[in-house]
């Protein structure tokens, strides 16, 4: 079985801080996606990797950057954290680049930025 | 562009009902990839089913049917006999011809009395 995992459950942070959300897949998958959940917005893509070192903003880049040196890991950074970036982040993972790929979801951080 | 509806935001069923979460979905490719992925109060989306644009035979697996009509463009998913462990937020998505990246409906909160 396919397994995301996400560094953390729950976070709490302070406005200004910078914010790592760490993503890891154990299936030698391609691909990885961060999104974010808000409630009557459904999955926003934020940024998607579709190989090591190589990233493409998604539908709501802006205030977040990220990583993958690593073809196992994506990591989400939230450079100066603001209120409005409190939501459920979501990574995920898919095997190839075919529209048919279903894809993996980790079990969600849910960030509060106070 | 794609577009994937759910115009069910929330619906309220009592155990043993039957439920229907419609999915009606835009796009312009003849070629495509329908999913549909459930996400349960712990929060991780999971793939239930995938159906591709030129296999339009309905699908039943246990309780859930699924029902794909490319004359109306929708992909409606039945529940029979509801169970409260049905209660889940439901996602539609869509991943057209040459693109991986799936276009997410907004969910439709399914919740399951006893």
């Amino acid at each position: 079985d396919v397994k995301v995992t996400q560094s953390s459950r729950y976070l709490v942070k302070r406005t200004g801080e910078k914010v790592f959300l760490e993503c890891v897949q154990d299936m030698d998958h391609e691909n990885m996606f961060w999104y974010r959940q808000d409630p009557g917005l459904g999955l926003r893509l934020i940024y998607f990797s579709y190989d090591v070192k190589m990233k493409e903003k998604g539908d709501i880049p802006e205030g977040y950057s990220v990583s993958r040196e690593k073809k196992e890991r994506f990591s989400l950074i939230l450079e100066s954290a603001s209120t409005n970036q409190t939501s459920m982040y979501l990574c995920a993972s898919s095997l190839t680049s075919g529209m048919q790929e279903t894809q993996y979801f980790g079990p969600g951080t849910r960030l509060l930025v106070l | 562009a794609q577009k994937v509806t759910q115009a069910q935001t929330e619906i309220s069923v009592v155990e043993k009902e039957d439920v229907t979460l419609d999915c009606v979905y835009e796009t312009r490719d003849t070629t495509y990839y329908l999913f549909w992925y459930k996400q349960p109060p712990s929060g991780e989306l999971v793939f239930l089913i995938r159906r591709n644009s030129f296999d339009e035979q309905n699908e039943i697996s246990g309780r859930y049917s699924w029902n794909f009509q490319k004359s109306t463009s929708s992909f409606n998913f039945t529940i029979t006999a509801s169970q409260v462990v049905d209660s889940a937020v439901y996602f539609c998505a869509l991943s057209p011809g040459g693109s991986y990246i799936p276009t997410f409906g907004r969910g439709t909160s399914l919740i399951v009395h006893p």
